[in-house]
């Protein structure tokens, strides 16, 4: 299972960019990097998801380096409602549901005025 | 869209006592998953379920059975329910690695 380390937790004030990164030393060939966010009370949802590089959405950017063994996401100018807890999760997404697709502890962000 | 539905959303149970929490997606996806998350911590894997008829365990398996019952629904039994499965319990499901979860089951155990 490849194994995920974030930092605990982070602070930021709103309008700032926000970068988290999540080390994941042991990712395989076939493994994808997806990030997800959860407020409390309420299950994960997706954020973003790559396999190297660097991609984009409507709401973060994910960079990839090339040994893959980390990445960063990247939350522009955040706002108070981005508080939340953000997940990396590595697992193949070929859509074979193989692989046992396991949560680190994820990252606290709080967001202050 | 209902998405990932479950049931039921609150439950408090016994030591001892037995309940199944059910999960059904309508998204036609062959991937669903079990996680149970404890107050202030991250989710951790029961069981899981790679297409109908298969299921392997997860990071916390003990005390947990699961089923398969088509590829709709992913149900989730505590034969002898302790204090320690106090959590609440979220149903995921997946096709191409997205999870989508469901509104979680509060489960309390005295």
């Amino acid at each position: 299972l490849a194994k995920t380390t974030q930092p605990i937790s982070m602070d930021s004030y709103e309008g700032q960019e926000v970068n988290i990164t999540c080390s994941h030393n042991n990712i395989a060939t076939n493994d994808y990097i997806t990030w997800y966010q959860q407020f409390p009370s309420q299950g994960p949802r997706f954020i973003i998801q790559g396999y190297k590089t660097k991609v984009t959405n409507e709401v973060a950017s994910l960079f990839i380096p090339a040994d893959r063994k980390s990445s960063t996401l990247s939350l522009p100018r955040v706002s108070l409602s981005d508080t939340a807890v953000y997940y990396c999760l590595v697992g193949d997404m070929g859509g074979t549901g193989n692989t046992p697709l396991v949560f680190g502890k994820g990252t606290r962000l709080s967001v202050i005025a | 869209n209902a998405g990932v539905t479950q049931t039921p959303k609150f439950q408090v149970l016994k030591t001892g006592q037995s309940m199944t929490l059910q999960c059904a997606q309508d998204m036609n996806h062959n991937s669903m998953y079990w996680y149970r998350q404890d107050p202030g911590m991250g989710l951790r894997l029961i069981y899981y379920s790679a297409s109908e008829g298969t299921t392997d365990k997860g990071e916390v398996p003990n005390g947990y059975n699961v089923s398969r019952l088509n590829k709709r629904e992913f149900s989730l039994r505590l034969e002898s329910a302790a204090p320690s499965q106090t959590s609440v319990y979220f149903c995921a499901s997946s096709n191409t690695g997205e999870l989508f979860f469901g509104e979680g089951s509060r489960l309390t155990v005295l």
